[in-house]
């Protein structure tokens, strides 16, 4: 079956870059996102890349996907102590439901 | 324009009772899904309705049952509760024609006691 994997916790100082990575196993998955929950809060949809695509950046967020590994990854640029919060991936085929990891705590000290 | 929203916020039950959640998709969408995230864990597909059906169904007992109105509006059902239903029940939407795009609601959180 689908399996997506993901460390549990990342701590980034105020500034720097973070990396969230991620790995998946389904072959047949056409679409992989990002979401972010902040604490108490539903899951906010961040970004999503096409599995035809290897990069795709929107302002400070980057996503590299290498097909071959099946891996997947989100950087975000000059990380704030806003960013504090759970990162979920997740994978999809064309019309199948997400799956999702469990999730990285990225934590952010100031 | 709200986004997806959902009713109650929190929920207390007992074991062996029933429960009505209730999801509002945004305007525009016409496809709900609904997940369940138990603590610590990556949310988990419980089913998705369109034009009033169940069209995909993930590992739930039939314990889990759903429903979609004409105005996209849906409600999910757990019948006879048991203390492991305590989770995040979250409802997601997509807009007509982008299935692969799912906006979530801020959840309810069931505790069954």
């Amino acid at each position: 079956g689908e399996d997506v994997e993901q460390s549990l916790f990342l701590s980034v100082r105020e500034g720097d870059s973070s990396v969230i990575n991620c790995t998946y196993t389904d072959s047949s998955s056409t679409y992989l996102y990002w979401y972010k929950q902040e604490p108490g809060a539903g899951l906010q949809l961040l970004t999503y890349i096409f599995s035809n695509m290897d990069m795709k950046q929107d302002q400070r967020l980057t996503v590299l996907l290498n097909k071959k590994d099946k891996h997947l990854s989100l950087r975000i640029a000059d990380t704030q102590t806003g960013d504090s919060a759970i990162y979920f991936c997740a994978e999809a085929g064309g019309n199948t439901p997400l799956v999702f990891g469990k999730g990285t705590r990225l934590s952010v000290i100031a | 324009d709200a986004g997806v929203t959902q009713s109650p916020t929190h929920l207390i039950k007992t074991r062996g009772q029933q429960v009505t959640l209730r999801c509002s998709p945004k305007s525009g969408h016409d496809t709900v899904s609904w997940y369940q995230q138990a603590l610590g864990q990556g949310p988990q597909f419980i089913f998705q309705y369109y034009e009033e059906e169940e069209r995909q169904r993930g590992n739930f007992p039939d314990r889990f049952s759903g429903h979609q109105f004409p105005n996209y509006s849906s409600e999910l059902n757990v019948n006879a509760l048991l203390l492991g239903d305590s989770a995040l029940y979250l409802c997601a939407s997509s807009p007509r024609g982008r299935r692969e795009t799912q906006y979530f609601g801020p959840g309810t959180r069931l505790l069954v006691l």
